[in-house]
Formats: C-alpha cells, sequence, structure tokens
C-alpha cells in the first residue's frame, strides 16, 4: 500500500519533555511537511522539506525541531520549549513543493498532562 | 492581511439533500484554490484544485466554482450520503508554493438519516 504514515496515533506528554513523532511516506515524493491543528483554526505549517537534508522553518516553528535524513522519512521533535503543544499533528508529503497536490497522514493527537 | 474564511462555520443536513459550502478569501495574487474533505481524527484528503483560468470542477458528487473576480470559491454536495459527514476545508494559495498556503478553518457537515 502506498501512502503516508503516522505513529503514535495518541501520544502523552508530561510537560518538560521532548517527544518525537514520527511520519513515513512510501510515494517517492521529494516534499514533506508537518502542520499543526487546533480546534476551530486553519492549518498551520510548522517546517517543510524540499529535499533530503534539507528542511526550513514554517509559520509556527518555535520549539519544534526536524530532521530529513532519508527520503521517506520526516520525524518531528516537540521541544519543552513548545508552550503550548498540545494540538493534532499531520504530516505531509507532495512530488515537489509547487503547484502539486498534498496527500496527509492520519496524523497524532498529542496531549500534554 | 491574507485570509480565508469559509461559511457557515457548521452545516445539518438530511441524507439526500444537497447543500453548498462557502469560502470567500482576501488572498493577493491568486495561484490556486483548493478544497479538501477531512474526516474526524483523520487527515484531509483533496476534492479538487482550481487555477485563476478555472470556473468549475467536479469530482463525483462534489462540485467546486470560482470566480476570481469576487474572490469567492463554493463547493457544491449533491444527494448527500453519510459519508459525507466531514469537515471540508478551503485553502487558497498565493504563489504556486505549497509551503505558502492560508487555510480556512473549515466547514463542518453533519449529515443525518
Amino acid at each position: 500500500d502506498g501512502g503516508i504514515t503516522q505513529s503514535p496515533k495518541y501520544l502523552f506528554r508530561k510537560e518538560g519533555q521532548n517527544v518525537t513523532l514520527s511520519c513515513e511516506q512510501n510515494l517517492n515524493h521529494d516534499a514533506m511537511y508537518w502542520y499543526r491543528q487546533d480546534p476551530g483554526q486553519g492549518l498551520r505549517l510548522i517546517y517543510y522539506s524540499q529535499i533530503v537534508n534539507d528542511f526550513q522553518k514554517g509559520d509556527i516553528a518555535e520549539g519544534y525541531s526536524v530532521s530529513r535524513e532519508k527520503k521517506e522519512s520526516f520525524p518531528l521533535t516537540v521541544t519543552s520549549a513548545q508552550k503550548n503543544p498540545t494540538a493534532f499533528y499531520l504530516c505531509a508529503s507532495s512530488i515537489f513543493t509547487s503547484g502539486t497536490v498534498q496527500f496527509f497522514g492520519p496524523g497524532t493527537r498529542l496531549t500534554v498532562l | 492581511k491574507n485570509q480565508v474564511e469559509q461559511s457557515p462555520q457548521s452545516l445539518i443536513i438530511l441524507e439526500g439533500k444537497n447543500c453548498t459550502l462557502q469560502c470567500n478569501y482576501t488572498v493577493s495574487p491568486f495561484s490556486n484554490l483548493r478544497w479538501y474533505k477531512q474526516d474526524t481524527g483523520r487527515g484531509p484528503v483533496s476534492l479538487t484544485i482550481m487555477t485563476f483560468s478555472e470556473n468549475t470542477k467536479s469530482n463525483g458528487r462534489y462540485t467546486a466554482t470560482l470566480d476570481a473576480d469576487t474572490k469567492q470559491s463554493s463547493l457544491h454536495i449533491t444527494a448527500s450520503q453519510l459519508s459525507d459527514s466531514a469537515s471540508y476545508i478551503c485553502v487558497v494559495s498565493a504563489t504556486d508554493s505549497n509551503y505558502q498556503l492560508i487555510w480556512g478553518a473549515g466547514t463542518k457537515l453533519i449529515i443525518k438519516p
């Protein structure tokens, strides 16, 4: 099956802890993205990557970090510096970053206890 | 300020009925407009993508229209089914880049039997 997978589906974190969200795709897409979704708001871009070993900050990158060591993988770390991390996190990919449809994973719901 | 506003915020209709969702945007310049369907707790799925020159585009029972002069778009759903219950999100791009998308907050549609 081709697609994007995210794990875990639910994640609970204590304040002060870093957590890493996994995102894997087997669509052979160059571009990958991380979004945050909060109730009643549109998706907000955290980070994106156009190619392996390259990534750029989005609109709300503070308190987050990413890596892109492999084309298939784009993990997101939510650090303790993120003041309000409870949200639904979505990973997406597209063939390129320009003019192509994005395909989304099923999401990870992060809750800070 | 670039914004995308959707109305209504939520809508309840009976199975088999038609409905129309609205999207107004102030994004400038304009490259393309997209409609996504998002089931609860899942990632968004692309329905249509329209460029400046396209007035209408269909995907099965979903028909999107675009009026670039008035900066309005609508998504019409024909003969609704229970599986149409979801949030429908309008997304506008000022450039051809997927990392510069302006996301609406969505319309939550509930189909009742």
